[in-house]
């Protein structure tokens, strides 16, 4: 059974590029989440899809975008990239868009330079 | 009112010992509680999790007390062993809230052999 699958593992890009990270859903589920952790913090809430909607947003500016496609799979796109945007991003998947339990995928960490 | 705050940032135990962290919460909309697991270059991964409804709930070594009026909850690791070393995280979210979960900033757990 796969669980929540992220690409790529590592990136290294420059101010003002735009990034696509990328996330399979753990088997069986539909809902994607995608959470932004800086070094040393806990997780942030970025943005929730639920049936190819975004349902759930947090305190992030319209940079950061995202998709779902009728497969579940999920991106999330930051353009115009800061140096404070270097992190482990992070993607979950959970069955439903009610709050439960939340698999988490490894992450891809964006190096901004 | 969206924070979750969480003590202590960092803690060393003796191998066999009892860990305890505490998080605290202001959001009464927050019904669900669950603690994370997360170890280095890994994304987090349940451990255990609590709603309101009971003061306590155990899995095995792991232990949550909740204790809702005074809007704290704990974890508390039984005979820790050197494979508990690891950042936890409590976490919180409500109904409304779908995936939107609240982080606390972590505390990094070492368990001397």
């Amino acid at each position: 059974d796969a669980g929540v699958t992220q690409s790529p593992t590592h990136l290294i890009k420059t101010r003002g590029q735009q990034v696509t990270l990328r996330c399979s859903p753990k088997s069986g589920h539909d809902t994607v989440s995608w959470y932004q952790q800086a070094l040393g913090q806990g997780p942030q809430f970025i943005f929730q899809y639920y049936e190819e909607e975004e349902r759930q947003r947090g305190n992030f500016p319209d940079r950061f975008s995202g998709h779902q496609f009728p497969n579940y799979s999920s991106e999330l796109n930051v353009n115009a990239l800061l140096l404070g945007d270097s992190a482990l991003y992070l993607c979950a998947s959970s069955l439903g868009a009610r709050t439960g339990e939340l698999f988490f995928g490894e992450g891809s960490r964006l190096t901004v330079l | 009112q969206q924070q979750v705050k969480q003590s202590p940032q960092s803690l060393i135990v003796q191998k066999g010992g009892i860990s305890i962290i505490n998080c605290a919460y202001e959001n009464t909309a927050f019904d669900y509680f669950p603690w994370y697991q997360q170890f280095p270059g890994k994304g987090p991964a349940l451990l255990i999790a609590i709603r309101p409804d009971v003061s306590e709930k155990k899995e095995g070594r792991f232990t949550i007390s909740f204790n809702k009026s005074a809007k704290q909850f704990s974890l508390h690791i039984m005979d820790s062993q050197p494979g508990d070393s690891a950042t936890y995280f409590c976490a919180a979210s409500g109904r409304n809230y779908g995936q939107n979960f609240v982080f606390g900033p972590g505390t990094r757990l070492s368990v001397l052999p």
